[in-house]
């Protein structure tokens, strides 16, 4: 069974840019989470979406956005790049919204 | 709202000695415990969990962990250590009924011969 895929692993940007993160849950699993992992910020959950719909976001700007498509794989947006977006984005996914998280690899953003 | 702190920021042991890990959290309502390990350039791979039933809980590796209700901790121990297990570890809480995770900063552990 594949786990968790994130495309792609690395991406540089400059500030200001937009970035597109993306995301492949593993089979079956309906619910995907984002989480960011910034240096010396730890990890912090982003976002969490379920059957299609965003169901909860952390305490991030409205310049992080995404979606989740009808056959569950998601995507992370990231507006107007700032340099303290530089961090490690983690996706994980699972069966329904209360069952244990399996994660990707992550996506390693650098905003130059 | 949950919280959950690691004390350690990095802890260095030999090889073969006994390691913990400490992990307290703080919550109004029920918790769900995690212990997550993430090993150079990966993602994080879940190592144990506790949901309920019995307090000390095995997971991979060899490493085990124990819920103390009272102490709200929830300590990672390993009876002994290899190189292999040089990673960085992650405590996790999730409210009861809830699904997000709230995460501590992490305990980097170097494990030396």
């Amino acid at each position: 069974e594949a786990g968790v895929t994130q495309s792609p692993t690395h991406l540089i940007k400059t500030r200001g840019q937009q970035a597109t993160l993306r995301c492949s849950p593993i089979s079956g699993h309906t619910s995907v989470y984002w989480y960011q992992q910034a240096l010396g910020l730890g990890l912090q959950f982003l976002l969490w979406y379920d059957e299609g719909e965003e169901r909860n976001r952390g305490n991030f700007p409205p310049r992080f956005s995404g979606r989740q498509f009808p056959n569950y794989s998601s995507e992370l947006n990231v507006n107007a790049l700032e340099l303290e977006d530089s961090a490690l984005y983690l996706c994980a996914s699972s069966p329904g919204p209360f069952n244990e998280q399996f994660f990707g690899p992550g996506t390693r953003l650098t905003v130059l | 709202a949950q919280s959950v702190t690691q004390l350690d920021s990095q802890v260095p042991v030999f090889e073969e000695a006994p390691v913990e890990l400490r992990c307290n959290y703080s919550s109004s309502v029920s918790v769900y415990l995690f212990w997550y390990v993430q090993y150079p350039n990966q993602g994080l791979q879940l190592l144990l969990k506790y949901l309920s039933g019995s307090t000390l809980v095995k997971g991979i590796n060899g490493f085990e962990a124990e819920f103390n209700k009272s102490q709200t901790s929830f300590h990672l121990r390993k009876p002994s250590v290899h190189i292999s297990d040089t990673a960085e570890y992650f405590c996790a809480v999730r409210a009861g009924g809830g699904n997000k995770l709230t995460f501590g900063t992490g305990t980097q552990l170097k494990v030396e011969l």
